[in-house]
């Protein structure tokens, strides 16, 4: 199947600092991906579309200011959490569509990461 | 926007016995029911799936019935281990040609305990 990894798998950060979270497609391309967030004993959130070559598209309620989304390539998504608060402290995970010749009516997950903010 | 709703939100059962697990969904316009199981701090995996054109799809110890007309669907587990304890998590989406670049609407979560 289709492999999404995210890099890191953990981050322990001070409040206010700014977080880098990578989400990679690693064996096919990837034009959109998705980036979610999951609290403890809660379900998946759709944050935000990661769309290659242009604008993220934010769900109801995200603030895009602060969870920065940039596309730079077809294998690769980042989400940067700016100014982070411990009530970001989170489970955050990407996905990306299959590729066309491999299940592409489905989504590939990538591992998480999870957020600590003190 | 689509609106999925997933019950039990807990199940307890003992090994052996089966499970079963109701998503129902607002959105007519969708057309793909996946089904993952999620354990504690890992990404959801994909357990199995049906599409709007079939009622009924099994895979050895798990299977999934899909009432469109309703716009109901389950998991059922059949012969449960403690290997299957998890959460488990319906989602929908609806799929133009045979892609996923629409946005998967996931149920609540059903944490699934099998007893020894």
């Amino acid at each position: 199947g289709a492999v999404v990894s995210q890099h890191p798998s953990r981050v322990i950060c001070k409040s206010g600092t700014s977080v880098k979270i990578e989400c990679r497609s690693l064996d096919f391309q990837a034009t959109t991906m998705f980036w979610y967030r999951q609290f403890p004993k809660q379900s998946l959130m759709l944050m935000a579309t990661s769309n290659e070559g242009s604008k993220a598209t934010y769900e109801q309620g995200v603030e895009k200011d602060k969870f920065l989304i940039n596309h730079a390539s077809l294998t690769l998504s980042t989400l940067t959490v700016t100014s982070a608060h411990p009530e970001d402290s989170s489970f955050y995970i990407c996905s990306a569509p299959g590729p066309i010749d491999r299940r592409a009516d489905t989504q590939y997950f990538g591992p998480g990461t999870r957020l600590t903010v003190l | 926007g689509e609106n999925v709703e997933q019950h039990p939100s807990t199940l307890s059962v003992q090994e052996g016995d089966s499970a079963v697990i109701k998503c129902t969904y607002s959105d007519s316009a969708s057309n793909y029911f996946p089904w993952y199981k999620q354990e504690l701090g890992k990404r959801p995996q994909l357990i199995i799936d049906i599409r709007s054109n079939v009622g009924e799809k099994k895979d050895q110890r798990i299977a999934v019935t899909l009432n469109k007309t309703a716009k109901h669907f389950s998991l059922h587990i059949t012969e449960t281990q403690p290997e299957d304890s998890a959460v488990y998590f319906c989602a929908a989406i609806a799929t133009a040609g045979g892609t996923s670049y629409g946005k998967l609407t996931f149920g609540q979560g059903t944490i699934l305990t099998v007893h020894p």
